[in-house]
């Protein structure tokens, strides 16, 4: 299957700042990608629908301004959690679909985020 | 909203026993997809069913989509040690395929040697 690559996959960093997540495809073109955000023992819920060359969508209760979605090219997007809270701490994944019709959207391997 | 209610949240068994779970919505979806969720990884897709009453497997996995569009289960086969992890149903959100899941709460596997 296609592969999505995401980098960091961990990071720590202190509160206050700003965290930059890349989400990547590697073999394809992603017209689409997506984030999600895991708690712990929970499961993932969708944070936003990046777009290339487009603003994001971003899902209800999800703070536009707190996690800047930018999707420069049709391999890259990028999720920019800034000024990072302790309560941000989270695991962060994204997923890229190729196509629109029946095709699946492949995950990225998540990036671990705490904020001390 | 649309919400997955999956079950059971956790299964302990022998190795070489047979497992099932499953997912029930109160909405309709026209996409049912099962993921395995190993620690620290992204989801791997499992199964993917996209026509009401389609049965799919995939090796020792079976999964099939139900005729209300409102269910799917999923089982597997003669479970081994490296079935071990989370699975998770999903279903796409849009009343087409818009690549956009919601999830279940996920099903914790653990197989027994």
């Amino acid at each position: 299957g296609a592969v999505v690559s995401q980098h960091p996959s961990r990071v720590i960093c202190k509160s206050g700042t700003s965290v930059k997540i890349e989400c990547r495809s590697l073999d394809f073109q992603a017209t689409t990608m997506f984030w999600y955000r895991q708690f712990p023992k929970q499961s993932l819920m969708l944070m936003a629908t990046s777009n290339e060359g487009s603003k994001a969508t971003y899902e209800q209760g999800v703070e536009k301004d707190k996690f800047l979605i930018n999707h420069a090219s049709l391999t890259l997007s990028t999720l920019t959690v800034t000024s990072a809270h302790p309560e941000d701490s989270s695991f962060y994944i994204c997923s890229a679909r190729q196509g629109l019709l029946n095709t699946e959207a492949f995950f990225g391997q998540g990036t671990r985020l705490t904020v001390v | 909203g649309q919400q997955l209610n999956q079950s059971p949240q956790s299964m302990f068994i022998q190795e070489g026993e047979d497992v099932s779970m499953n997912c029930t919505s109160s909405s309709i979806f026209n996409t049912w997809l099962w993921y395995k969720q190993d620690p620290g990884e992204g989801p791997v897709l499992l199964i993917a069913l996209y026509k009401a009453g389609e049965l799919t497997s995939n090796g020792r996995l079976t999964a099939q989509f139900g005729i209300t569009r409102k269910d799917s289960f999923l089982n597997i086969s003669a479970s081994i040690p490296s079935d071990v992890g989370i699975y998770f149903c999903a279903g796409d959100y849009g009343s087409s395929n818009t690549g956009k899941l919601i999830f279940g709460q996920g099903t914790t596997l653990q197989v027994k040697p």
